[in-house]
């Protein structure tokens, strides 16, 4: 299986900021890297798609970047729904796998 | 609007078999390059993707969990369902059901609300 691994696990941040949370896989994965938030109790909302795509309705504040092994998701001009865990998961072979996923809090 | 809707038991004993369906509203579930997927969540923890099939019935699984899943789909229900057999604690979860595009980049774009299964005695 190829292991996601994010960076930091819990970032601190304040409205107004800008964030980066990384995202590593074990083995090169091309572009086939998707990016998805999560706020508690909600189901899981895709942001990112094929490393650096915003998907349709996402603000452009969200931007991906990276290939291979190595992927970055920033975040401009925090606001307080931006406040949740970011997940990175690679769509290059199955079992599709999930990184650990970035808890973003305030 | 396509709408994704998990239904199932909220409980599940050990040893049983876990069963959820997924109806999906607002799209045909014969759409070619879809894909309709379950992943689940464990309280607390990250995304764990279950697997997928195609109106068709081809199926795919995760290997951590091929001998106890299947997954099946009734297209004149427009629902798609999953069976997970000889529970454990260890399966309580909040199960989802997801669409995959399965073209290049594929990726998960609609997803249900989740619904949280127990596995207890």
């Amino acid at each position: 299986d190829i292991q996601m691994t994010q960076s930091p696990s819990t970032l601190s941040a304040s409205v107004g900021d800008r964030v980066t949370i990384s995202c590593r896989a074990s083995q090169s994965i091309s572009t086939y890297l998707n990016w998805y938030q999560q706020i508690p109790g909600k189901a899981p909302k895709l942001l990112i798609y094929a490393a650096s795509s915003v998907q349709s309705g996402v603000p452009s504040k969200f931007r991906g970047s990276g290939s291979g092994t190595d992927f970055t998701l920033t975040i401009t001009s925090l606001q307080p729904e931006d406040f949740a865990t970011y997940y990175c998961q690679q769509s290059y072979t199955t079992p599709y796998t999930f990184g650990p996923g970035t808890k973003v809090d305030i | 609007q396509l709408q994704l809707r998990e239904s199932g038991p909220g409980v599940v004993k050990p040893s049983e078999t876990l069963s959820l369906t997924c109806t999906v509203s607002g799209d045909s579930i014969t759409s070619s390059s879809y894909y309709w997927d379950w992943i689940r969540q464990a309280p607390g923890k990250g995304l764990e993707w279950i697997g997928s099939i195609y109106y068709s019935g081809h199926t795919v699984y995760n290997p951590s969990l091929k001998s106890r899943v299947a997954i099946s789909v009734d297209t004149s229900k427009n629902q798609f369902s999953l069976r997970l057999s000889s529970v454990t604690a260890a399966d309580t979860a909040v199960f989802y059901c997801a669409r995959r595009f399965d073209s290049w980049p594929n990726y998960f774009d609609y997803w249900g609300l989740g619904t949280l299964v127990t596995v207890s005695s």
